[in-house]
């Protein structure tokens, strides 16, 4: 139990344009979801947490109106990058909380040319 | 707020050998949850260990047990029989109640053969 899935688990996309990181629970249903981004041999970052239904709450130094998120259901939250950029290119990583436990997605690869 | 630190960037250890990895943490969380999760290359995050700060026993699972001090915020990691399967990133991270789940910057496990 307690699969977390994304989609896609990579994509690469042309500067200036958008692109859109789902995050799933399959088999649960979460109140909280949280975005990391990752460079590589780094460790996670925090980037935003989302509640289902509300608005998310973005850590300092990231940006909202790039990095989009969308909380529409308990199993369901969105990240889109917005305009994207090189320095945009990372490993995006979603997990979904049950009580004190956080789930990991697989991650996605961003790569932006 | 939570800051987590992890002094070993890079652990070596043989094969069937123990090994330990430090971390200590600062929250100004009454009741957390303590937590170790493994990152192998396929960078999915699997849960190794979790601690609840209000035991005063310390977690065991498998091979793995932890060193829970929690007047000197420590909570170190060991790893008994080490396997080749255990080589992978290592994070610490502590988990305040509702809050979100922050990481160490990790130390990276190398296990000889």
């Amino acid at each position: 139990g307690a699969v977390v899935s994304q989609h896609p688990s990579w994509v690469i996309c042309k500067s200036g344009t958008s692109v859109k990181i789902e995050c799933r629970s399959l088999d649960f249903q979460a109140t909280t979801m949280f975005w990391y981004r990752q460079f590589p041999k780094q460790s996670l970052m925090l980037m935003a947490t989302s509640n289902e239904g509300s608005k998310a709450t973005y850590e300092q130094g990231v940006e909202k109106d790039k990095f989009l998120i969308n909380h529409a259901s308990l199993t369901l939250s969105t990240l889109t990058v917005t305009s994207a950029h090189p320095e945009d290119s990372s490993f995006y990583i979603c997990s979904a909380r049950v009580t004190a436990e956080q789930y990991f997605g697989p991650g996605t690869r961003l790569t932006v040319t | 707020a939570q800051t987590v630190t992890q002094s070993q960037p890079e652990m070596s250890v043989q094969e069937a050998e123990t090994v330990t990895l430090s971390c200590t943490y600062d929250t100004s969380e009454s009741d957390y949850y303590l937590f170790w999760y493994k990152q192998p290359p396929s960078r999915q995050m699997i849960l190794v260990i979790r601690q609840e700060a209000y035991k005063q026993q310390n977690a065991t699972e498998n091979r793995f047990s932890v060193n829970f001090q929690k007047a000197a915020k420590s909570f170190s990691l060991k790893i008994s029989d080490s396997q080749l399967g255990d080589a992978a990133m290592y994070f610490c991270a502590p988990s305040g109640g509702l809050n979100d789940m922050r990481f160490g910057a990790g130390t990276r496990l190398t296990v000889k053969p």
